[in-house]
């Protein structure tokens, strides 16, 4: 089992809808959770991160953890076509310092 | 405010040749530093880590190896390149004791 999965994609949905992304990870003693984007050719850039369970919102994102779940999913609302891009879910495992284990990431594509 | 740098951008190299890449750091002071590799269509391959000076962690054993000859340096060196280190490597630092970790623009190396 991964430690980190993620649908490959594509995702296609058109400008202005919610775009749901999802993330599930194997390790119940994770802590902290990371949501990147990367555009093509592009390094990733941190969109927003998650300790505790629930819903943390910024902007039109909004990261929402199930710890019991072990899952995390990140929303965007009011979708652009700027926001296509790779989005790279990422999570810290209690025992590692620093270590983060990444998704292999979501393609997103928001159609005009 | 900190800034991350990477050089080269892009590299084609043979096979058998060595390589360099470097990281430097501005802004703050002993980061946590880290090296990644993305080959096309996969996910984020942690190679290295570093939590001061001299002091290499590593994740995966390859034909790569990292320094950390100052304290925001980092630098990633092969004596041959294998066909297979292709693929778009990373730098990454974060705070001392936080795991946000943020990237630089990379490198993309190409081996022929």
């Amino acid at each position: 089992q991964k430690e980190v999965e993620q649908n490959s994609g594509p995702l296609s949905v058109p400008e202005g809808a919610i775009a749901s992304l999802n993330c599930t990870y194997s390790d119940r003693g994770s802590q902290s959770f990371f949501w990147y984007r990367q555009y093509s050719g592009k390094s990733p850039e941190l969109i927003m991160f998650i300790y505790s369970n629930g819903d943390k919102e910024d902007g039109r994102f909004t990261a929402q953890l199930n710890k019991a779940s072990q899952y995390v999913s990140l929303l965007i609302r009011d979708s652009q076509p700027s926001d296509s891009a790779t989005y790279l879910c990422a999570v810290k495992r209690g025992s590692t310092l620093g270590r983060l284990y990444f998704g292999r990431g979501t393609q997103l594509t928001v159609w005009p | 405010s900190q800034t991350i740098h990477q050089w080269p951008a892009t590299l084609v190299q043979p096979v058998g040749s060595p390589l360099s890449l470097e990281c430097t750091v501005e802004g703050t002071s002993n980061p946590n530093l880290y090296w990644y590799r993305q080959a096309a269509g996969r996910g984020l391959q942690l190679l290295f880590y570093s939590v001061g000076i001299g002091q290499i962690s590593s994740e995966v054993p390859q034909n790569l190896s990292a320094s950390r000859p100052q304290d925001r340096q980092f630098i990633l060196s092969s004596k041959k390149l294998l066909l297979s280190d292709s693929g778009f490597y990373l730098c990454a630092w974060s705070f001392v004791g936080w795991e946000t970790q943020y990237f630089g623009p990379g490198t993309r190396l190409l081996v022929l």
